[in-house]
């Protein structure tokens, strides 16, 4: 079955440290991969998203993504994080279902940043 | 500009009301959804709309009614509610199928 999996559901940082969220997905052809992130109360913002091409891909605010076919993954990256960071943080796959690309999240991980 | 908007931000309803969410975005996208996002979960599609046809349904309950009247603007009707309907309900568009979606801010709705 399709699915994505973010296997960490908390994760702590302090500022300044390097982040990296996991994000593996179960799907038998190239998806789209997306990130977005999710501030309390808010609606999702695009971090960043691979369609094809170069396999590491830049985002806003700093952050970074690398897809990986052989491990099917797509971990998200940022070498300094900032208190404004802190939210919740989703991985998409759009899969082909249906006659249209259908985004399927993950379950989130929710990013806490210590000062 | 990526900008989805939705009003009202808040919303509180009775059982026996009926109330509507507005979405509206000027990107010139023709693909509309909604997705329903409950408490430290992921958001659930709902509806999608292509070209202001109804595309997809998510086997959602039909005290929920979608509407686009235009290119521009999507409605989310809604009649007899549960109170376990309360979520926050956002709404998103891509430029067309299978293309990128951007969300709206969300509409928070609390039934009782």
């Amino acid at each position: 079955a399709q699915s994505v999996t973010q296997p960490d559901i908390h994760i702590t940082v302090s500022e300044g440290a390097s982040l990296e969220l996991r994000c593996n997905y179960s799907y038998g052809a190239t998806p789209y991969l997306f990130w977005y992130v999710q501030s309390p109360g808010q609606g999702l913002q695009l971090l960043l998203k691979y369609f094809s091409g170069d396999t590491l891909v830049q985002g806003i605010k700093g952050f970074e993504a690398e897809f990986k076919r052989s491990q099917s993954s797509f971990n998200l990256r940022k070498p300094s994080v900032h208190w404004s960071d802190a939210a919740e943080y989703f991985c998409a796959v759009g899969m082909f279902s249906g006659g249209y690309n259908k985004l399927i999240f993950g379950a989130g991980t929710r990013l806490a940043v210590h000062p | 500009d990526t900008e989805v908007t939705q009003t009202p931000k808040h919303l509180v309803m009775g059982m026996t009301n009926k109330k509507s969410l507005k979405c509206e975005q000027h990107m010139g996208h023709r693909a509309m959804y909604w997705y329903k996002q409950k408490a430290k979960k992921p958001p659930e599609l709902m509806f999608v709309y292509s070209y202001e046809k109804l595309s997809i349904n998510e086997s959602v309950p039909s005290r929920f009614s979608p509407e686009c009247p235009n290119s521009s603007l999507l409605n989310l009707h809604l009649h007899a509610l549960q109170p376990e309907d309360s979520a926050l309900y956002l709404c998103a568009s891509s430029p067309t199928l299978g293309e990128t979606q951007y969300f709206g801010p969300g509409t928070r709705l609390l039934v009782l």
